[in-house]
């Protein structure tokens, strides 16, 4: 059974600060990573996914992998308070084309 | 990345009843669709796998009869929540696999929020 634990939070973080969202996997094989970003009432939104081990960066978000560790990590850098959400770090299997397993996401609250 | 589409956005129905629920890829042709629900203040949990002209893959837990998935053509997959009940309202979303560069990454519908009275 693949699990994916985060930190239900909330993380509470100033305005302008950096926000540190990290998340843990069960199995080895999984592929691919992805943080999602989820508004009260509203679908997931894809915000970053790697593959590779080490950082990838997108504008003001970062996504970090250590497969050794089975450790996932995102950064969002210069936070605003519409970053204020549930983020949501999900999981494929080895087939990559798997459905995602979710883990239950870290609720942001960026103080303005 | 892939736009997808969901139909209807809400849908209030009485127990008992069936509802069908669309979800159409608007930019790729989709041979393969997943579905998730998500109960209030709980992740999303993946349902079962929508695949084009073949059957669906139910998860564990997750009951074939009851939760009837089409896959017709190449943009739209159906979910048609048989005989619901209260316990079955929730928010039922899609998504579509996109490949690139070699990997798969996966965009949600708008969802479809389910209320069983």
């Amino acid at each position: 059974q693949k699990e994916v634990e985060q930190n239900s939070g909330p993380l509470s973080v100033p305005e302008g600060a950096i926000a540190s969202l990290n998340c843990t996997y069960s199995d080895r094989g999984s592929q691919s990573f992805f943080w999602y970003r989820q508004y009260s009432g509203k679908s997931p939104e894809l915000i970053m996914f790697i593959y590779s081990n080490g950082d990838k960066e997108d504008g003001r978000f970062t996504a970090q992998l250590n497969k050794a560790s089975q450790y996932v990590s995102l950064l969002i850098r210069d936070s605003q308070p519409s970053d204020s959400a549930t983020y949501l770090c999900a999981v494929t299997g080895p087939g990559g084309a798997d459905g995602l397993t979710f883990g239950k996401g870290t609720h942001l609250i960026i103080q303005p | 990345g892939a736009v997808v589409s969901q139909h209807p956005s809400r849908v209030i129905c009485k127990s008992g009843t069936s509802v069908k629920i669309e979800c159409r890829s608007l930019d790729f042709q989709a041979t393969t669709m997943f579905w998730y629900r998500q109960f209030p203040k709980q992740s999303l949990m993946l349902m079962a796998t929508s695949n084009e002209g073949s059957k669906a893959t139910y998860e564990q837990g997750v009951e074939k009869d009851k939760f009837l998935i089409n896959h017709a053509s190449l943009t739209l997959s159906t979910l048609t929540v048989t005989s619901a009940h209260p316990e079955d309202s929730s928010f039922y979303i899609c998504s579509d696999p996109c490949s690139r560069e070699g990997y798969y990454e996966q965009y949600f519908g708008p969802g479809t929020r389910l209320t069983v009275t």
